[in-house]
């Protein structure tokens, strides 16, 4: 099956900083790669979708300019928390999906602790 | 719009007895379904989709669900469960349309014992 990839899997920063989250589709071409935010014992939201080459388009009630999602290639995209707070830290999962396929394939998450 | 249902937040079971996730949906244009499951502080993890054809979807691990138009229902079955088992259940549909965006549902805890 197709598999993705997240790095890191955990990350603790100091608030303030800036955290960098990859997503790669190892085995195939994600036209199409979706974050999501998960908080405990709940479920997915979904944070943005970006498409190869263009810009995100972001869900409603998620700051732009504070989760920058770049999707440079057919097999990577990046989230940047940038200046992260406290209530930034949950867990983070992406997905891809490559087109005229319906199914998304999600990454292992990455875990953020922002002290 | 699309909305899902999951009837059980929880689902305790032993091993080796049959189990069954229910998932109710409600959207305004045809759907893909989806069950993906999430073992602990990891990704989800595709089970079995249906997208057309016959109603009755065999997926990994044992796992089997049923599309039910009339009652826009989609659950999902095991005959007989392990331990292994134990983990967190989401339910999720999409739109036939280019964006292919999940809708999940709220999650459904199996909790397998001995």
């Amino acid at each position: 099956g197709a598999v993705v990839s997240q790095h890191p899997s955990r990350v603790i920063c100091k608030s303030g900083t800036s955290v960098k989250i990859e997503c790669r589709s190892l085995d195939f071409q994600a036209t199409t790669m979706f974050w999501y935010r998960q908080f405990p014992k709940q479920s997915l939201m979904l944070m943005a979708t970006s498409n190869e080459g263009s810009k995100a388009t972001y869900e409603q009630g998620v700051e732009k300019d504070k989760f920058l999602i770049n999707h440079a290639s057919l097999t990577l995209s990046t989230l940047t928390v940038t200046s992260a707070h406290p209530e930034d830290s949950s867990f983070y999962i992406c997905s891809a999906r490559e087109w005229g396929e319906e199914t998304q394939y999600f990454g292992p998450g990455t875990r953020l602790l922002v002290l | 719009a699309q909305s899902v249902t999951q009837l059980d937040s929880q689902v305790p079971v032993f091993e080796e007895a049959p189990v069954e996730l229910r998932c109710n949906y409600s959207s305004s244009v045809s759907v893909y379904l989806f069950w993906y499951v999430q073992y602990p502080n990891q990704g989800l993890q595709l089970l079995l989709k249906y997208l057309s054809g016959s109603t009755l979807v065999k997926g990994i691990n044992g796992f089997e669900a049923e599309f039910n138009k009339s009652q826009t229902s989609f659950h999902l079955r095991k005959p007989s469960v392990h331990i292994s088992d134990t983990a967190e259940y989401f339910c999720a549909v999409s739109p036939r349309s280019n964006d292919y965006k999940l809708s999940f549902g709220a999650g459904t805890t199996v909790t397998v014992r001995a």
